[in-house]
């Protein structure tokens, strides 16, 4: 059964504190894997899509990269407006769906 | 395109009673999907529809829940007897070509 993990659950950062987020997953043949950014009472908002170990891809002050066991979000020298929880979901060869995790939830205080 | 549209925003309603969440997926995405979000579990998939026809529906949880598509411009997610259990967001999604879904904004769903 597919699985997705992020850690960490909640994660605080000052202003133009760079870090990093965790997603680990098993899948039987990983189709795509997949960055939501949520905001409170709005709906998941796409940010990327991961096709291969390896493979990067950046937008603003996020960055996602993909290994054949996880996938990272760095977020360099974030802004308040970066606040927000970020998902993270898997789509298997077999599948058709996303398996999302549960979401790190991310403020970054001024 | 306004984007996949849900509706009610909001909707308490009393254990027992019938409660139907309205979907409208963006013009053009031939795969719909229904997903239910809880602190406890996260986002979980309950039903897909490709071209209007139901394709995998293990995800809803049990009879009392039922969703129907019966045009390409517009789907129901149905909860006879509600219970508080079923208190969630409920989320409408539907998918482009290149396999990204767009998230309607949900609908809270509040059984008292």
């Amino acid at each position: 059964e597919d699985q997705v993990t992020q850690s960490p659950e909640a994660l605080r950062l000052q202003e133009g504190e760079s870090s990093s987020l965790n997603c680990s997953y098993t899948v039987s043949g990983l189709r795509g894997l997949f960055w939501y950014r949520q905001d409170p009472g709005k709906g998941p908002e796409f940010l990327f899509t991961l096709y291969s170990a390896g493979e990067e891809k950046e937008k603003e002050r996020l960055k996602a990269t993909l290994t054949k066991k996880e996938s990272f979000l760095h977020i360099t020298a974030p802004k308040p407006e970066d606040s927000a929880t970020y998902l993270c979901a898997v789509q298997a060869n077999s599948g058709y769906a996303l398996n999302f995790g549960k979401g790190t939830s991310l403020l970054v205080t001024p | 395109d306004a984007g996949v549209i849900q509706s009610p925003r909001h909707e308490v309603t009393e254990m027992g009673q019938e409660v139907t969440l309205r979907c409208k997926p963006i013009s053009g995405h031939n795969s719909l999907f229904w997903y239910r979000q809880t602190m406890m579990r996260g986002l979980e998939l309950l039903i897909y529809f490709n071209n209007n026809v139901p394709i995998d529906d293990s995800g809803m949880p049990e009879d009392r829940f039922s969703a129907k598509m019966p045009n390409a411009s517009f789907s129901t997610l149905k909860i006879q007897p509600s219970e508080p259990r079923d208190s969630a967001v409920y989320f409408c999604a539907s998918r482009s070509e290149s396999g990204r879904l767009f998230f309607g904004s949900g609908t809270q769903l509040s059984v008292l």
